[in-house]
């Protein structure tokens, strides 16, 4: 039982380059999420998705694409890669209710030159 | 909204002491309320949680007692090791919603 895995762990990007950070997790669960991580400003809610076919929009959208075509994968994919998108990404996936527990992955860090 | 605000750090301690770390939130009805911890280079893991007023969230000998009437989790812990250090995060559920809210995150950092 891997969890929650992201691949990759570290990524160094040129402005507008376009690449997908993958996640996948093994534990069947409903809801799988993309956040940011900025120092000062905990972490953000980029995009969200309740099941496969459903994805919605969380807290900081613009410029990140996501979809979910299987329960286990939800890969974020950067079209246009802008040196505001440096950050460190995690991705995370809970069973449907509020009350559960939410299990992240290790993060990826992008630097955007 | 929805959102939690969490006491500015960072915070330094000496082994032994005690800790508090305040957490307060707003949100439409019960929130689940929890307490995340992050160790240098690594994701977050579940700390504690509390899905229902005054229930008490307790791990590793950390403690945090749901609040509804001040609408506040926080985090405490009686005696704090070095092996503590990390960046603590408080973070809500809101009960007809998905969307995980954050705090900005408390540095913790334990001197022997």
């Amino acid at each position: 039982n891997a969890g929650v895995t992201q691949t990759p762990k570290f990524q160094v990007l040129k402005t507008g380059q376009s690449m997908t950070l993958q996640c996948a997790q093994d534990m069947n669960h409903e809801y799988m999420s993309w956040y940011r991580q900025d120092p000062g400003m905990g972490l953000r809610l980029i995009h969200y998705s309740v099941g496969a076919g459903i994805t919605d929009q969380g807290e900081v959208p613009n410029g990140y694409n996501v979809s979910r075509s299987t329960t286990e994968d939800f890969p974020l994919r950067l079209l246009s890669a802008a040196p505001s998108q440096t950050s460190v990404y995690f991705c995370a996936s809970r069973a449907g209710t509020s009350g559960k527990t939410q299990y992240f992955g290790p993060g990826t860090r992008l630097l955007v030159l | 909204g929805n959102s939690v605000t969490q006491m500015e750090g960072p915070v330094t301690l000496s082994e032994e002491a005690f800790l508090t770390i305040n957490c307060t939130y707003t949100a439409t009805g019960y929130p689940s309320l929890f307490w995340y911890v992050q160790y240098p280079g690594e994701g977050l893991q579940l700390l504690l949680k509390a899905t229902k007023a005054d229930d008490k969230g307790s791990n590793k000998g950390f403690e945090a007692t749901y609040r509804k009437e001040t609408t506040s989790f926080h985090l405490e812990k009686g005696s704090v090791q070095v092996s503590d250090s990390a960046v603590y995060f408080c973070a809500l559920i809101p009960y007809n919603n998905n969307d995980m809210r954050f705090g900005a995150g408390t540095r913790l950092t334990v001197k022997p």
